[in-house]
């Protein structure tokens, strides 16, 4: 157990509808990191916040958003959904800013459009 | 531009039969290099940080050990329960304000009692 959690672990939803997908870092970490991974792809980050601002940015969609919030959880709002969408979206947490510093991966949540 | 390679995309070694996976990257300044364990379905599970060359990590029968381009993940006398894919990934110092993993595809391995 990584000490990260997210909600829901698999979710099933239609072509053009709007997910979110939430994320409890480790105590004490203060970086939220958003990955996702498709069959058969590797894990593509897409956003980093660091104490509640947004530090990095990587293959994120216009569609998608994500914040983090005074308590240090973090959410990652999926809308206008397409079948490609389909992947699992993990949640990862470290104690800096610097990605040197190790981070941990959630168990994911599994997205399934249909 | 940074890149990680990771070599072979899929191994499947009989219990027992000792290999290594291998790691290439192409950064402008090694900041860390780091493996990780996915099962199929989970979340990575972090094995090892590797911060220069010539440093070497141990954990139960995973070795990691680092070059100037390359990092190897030795599995000694391999069991069933180390089937897994074996994720690497790099941290460039250049990155600058974008400081974000560079991560491989993976080796698949698979090992049959």
């Amino acid at each position: 157990d990584s000490g990260v959690t997210q909600t829901p672990k698999h979710l099933i939803t239609a072509t053009g509808q709007r997910v979110t997908l939430r994320c409890s870092p480790r105590s004490g970490d203060l970086s939220v990191y958003w990955y996702q991974q498709s069959l058969d792809q590797g894990l593509q980050f897409l956003i980093q916040y660091y104490n509640g601002e947004e530090r990095a940015k990587g293959n994120i969609l216009e569609r998608f958003s994500a914040q983090q919030f005074p308590d240090l959880h973090s959410e990652l709002n999926l809308s206008s959904l397409e079948l490609g969408d389909s992947a699992l979206y993990f949640c990862a947490s470290s104690v800096t800013s610097d990605s040197g510093n190790t981070i941990y991966f959630g168990e994911g949540s599994w997205l399934t459009v249909v | 531009e940074d890149q990680v390679t990771q070599s072979p995309e899929a191994l499947r070694l009989q219990e027992g039969e000792s290999s290594s996976l291998n790691c290439s990257y192409t950064v402008s300044g090694l900041r860390g290099l780091f493996w990780y364990r996915q099962d199929p379905g989970k979340g990575p599970e972090f094995l090892f940080t590797l911060y220069s060359a010539g440093e070497e990590k141990e954990k139960e029968r995973l070795k990691a050990t680092l070059t100037k381009k390359e990092s190897f993940l030795h599995i000694t006398a391999p069991k069933p329960e180390d089937s897994a894919t074996y994720l690497c990934a790099v941290q460039s110092y250049n990155a600058g304000n974008n400081r974000k993993l560079i991560w491989g595809l993976g080796t698949s391995l698979a090992v049959n009692p």
